[in-house]
């Protein structure tokens, strides 16, 4: 099914352990974003891309880094996990066809 | 910056009732879209419904409905005959036109009581 996949859908991390949670689209769409969910404030944006080897940063980008080689992947690195990390994390894509954000199905990351 | 903000963290409706969840955002903007997310307890983001600022007809789909208020900044979303499984966190957002960045607010937690 088209969509957006991510894996994993659990983790449990140590601190200071480093990971690369992974998200693939197959609708073509252009841009690609993380987001991280915690209680009580929404959704922040970590990090976007609105293409092929182009990324920035959104709201809360310490702790991480992104990449986007192919239109298709666009995977999120925690480069040394810290327990402030323990977060539910989605991926999103939107195209020009799309009524509006399509999500992954979310990743729940505990670090400990 | 823009905001969005959800005032009611939870919220509690009888099973065929009519509820209204809140929303109010800061944007100097004209041109923008404002959506409606339901988050079930399978953690999956559901796009319910979409307002363009420039369209005045408040959006409709099925059982869900807007009060879009440009002027007082307000965007609420009624949901008409609620069901078990619209038990949910409700999250709005707003997207300028132009750019793809969402801004969300901080949800409001619906209870479905049978």
């Amino acid at each position: 099914n088209a969509g957006v996949t991510q894996t994993p859908k659990f983790q449990v991390l140590k601190t200071g352990q480093s990971m690369t949670l992974q998200c693939a689209q197959d609708m073509n769409h252009e841009y690609m974003s993380w987001y991280r969910q915690d209680p009580g404030m929404g959704l922040r944006l970590i990090h976007y891309s609105v293409g092929a080897g182009i990324t920035d940063q959104g709201e809360v980008p310490n702790g991480y880094n992104v990449s986007r080689s192919t239109t298709e992947d666009f995977p999120l690195r925690l480069l040394s996990a810290a327990p402030s990390q323990t977060s539910v994390y989605f991926c999103a894509s939107y195209g020009q066809d799309n009524y509006g954000y399509t999500f992954g199905s979310g990743t729940r990351l505990t670090v400990v | 910056a823009q905001t969005v903000t959800q005032s009611q963290p939870e919220m509690s409706v009888q099973e065929a009732e009519t509820v209204t969840l809140s929303c109010t955002y800061d944007t100097s903007e004209s041109d923008y879209y404002l959506f409606w997310y339901k988050q079930p307890p399978s953690r999956q983001m559901i796009l319910v419904i979409r307002q363009e600022a420039y369209k005045q007809q408040n959006a409709t789909e099925n059982r869900f409905s807007v009060n879009f208020q440009k002027a007082a900044k307000s965007f609420s979303l009624k949901i008409s005959d609620s069901q078990l499984g619209d038990a949910a966190m409700y999250f709005c957002a707003y997207r300028s036109r132009g750019t793809y960045k969402y801004i969300f607010g901080t949800g409001t937690r619906l209870k479905v009581l049978a």
